[in-house]
């Protein structure tokens, strides 16, 4: 168990909805990315807060957003879900003292788009 | 894009013999590489990782070796055990403010009995 709890575990949506995916961190976590997962493109950097901030973005869809809370989980929102989302959606978190190589996934979120 | 990416998509082995794992990289700033794996339904885990000062940095059974001169980094796995079967990611951090880990595509390794 990495410590970071990712809800729900499946979605199952229709084209055109929109869905939030939850991030609780690892206790202390500071840092929280959001990468995006699919059969053939590997794990896709989408965004990264810490504390709360936004820190660095990759290659995230304008019709996706997330947020970092101050009790510091983070959300990810995908909207006008098209099929092409479908895919695991991973959360992870770091501590911040150093350069980072060590950050810790949850489970993922596996979306569907129908 | 991505600046990281292996060279084969799937490997196979043979348990009990050693297990090498190539990546290739174009970003000569990155300041760490990196090794996860990723085990079936589960999210991707911290193996080792190397500073770009460094040619070698060994674990418990891994070895991650690093020649900047061909920009290319490899896992070494020794004595692969049925545990090992898993797809492995390299991946870098380039040391920036932001600290993002960037991953490449990965290799599934495969354990033959």
């Amino acid at each position: 168990d990495s410590g970071v709890t990712q809800t729900p575990k499946h979605l199952i949506t229709a084209t055109g909805q929109r869905v939030t995916l939850r991030c609780s961190p690892r206790s202390g976590d500071l840092s929280v990315y959001w990468y995006q997962q699919s059969l053939d493109q590997g794990l896709q950097f989408l965004i990264q807060y810490y504390n709360g901030e936004e820190r660095a973005k990759g290659n995230i869809l304008e019709r996706f957003s997330a947020q970092q809370f101050p009790d510091l989980h983070s959300e990810l929102n995908l909207s006008s879900l098209e099929l092409g989302d479908s895919a695991l959606y991973f959360c992870a978190s770091s501590s911040r003292d150093r350069v980072v190589t060590e950050a810790f996934f949850g489970q993922g979120t596996r979306l569907t788009v129908v | 894009g991505e600046s990281v990416g292996l060279h084969l998509p799937t490997l196979s082995v043979q348990e009990g013999d050693n297990s090498i794992i190539n990546c290739a990289y174009s970003n000569s700033a990155s300041d760490y590489f990196i090794w996860y794996k990723q085990e079936s339904g589960k999210g991707p885990q911290f193996i080792i990782d190397i500073r770009s000062n460094m040619d070698k940095r060994q674990g418990q059974r891994v070895t991650v070796l690093l020649n900047k001169t061909v920009k290319h980094l490899s896992l070494q796995i020794a004595a692969t055990q049925p545990g090992d079967s898993a797809v492995y990611f390299c991946a870098e951090n380039q040391g920036n403010r932001d600290d993002k880990i960037i991953f490449g595509k990965g290799t599934r390794l495969h354990i033959l009995p």
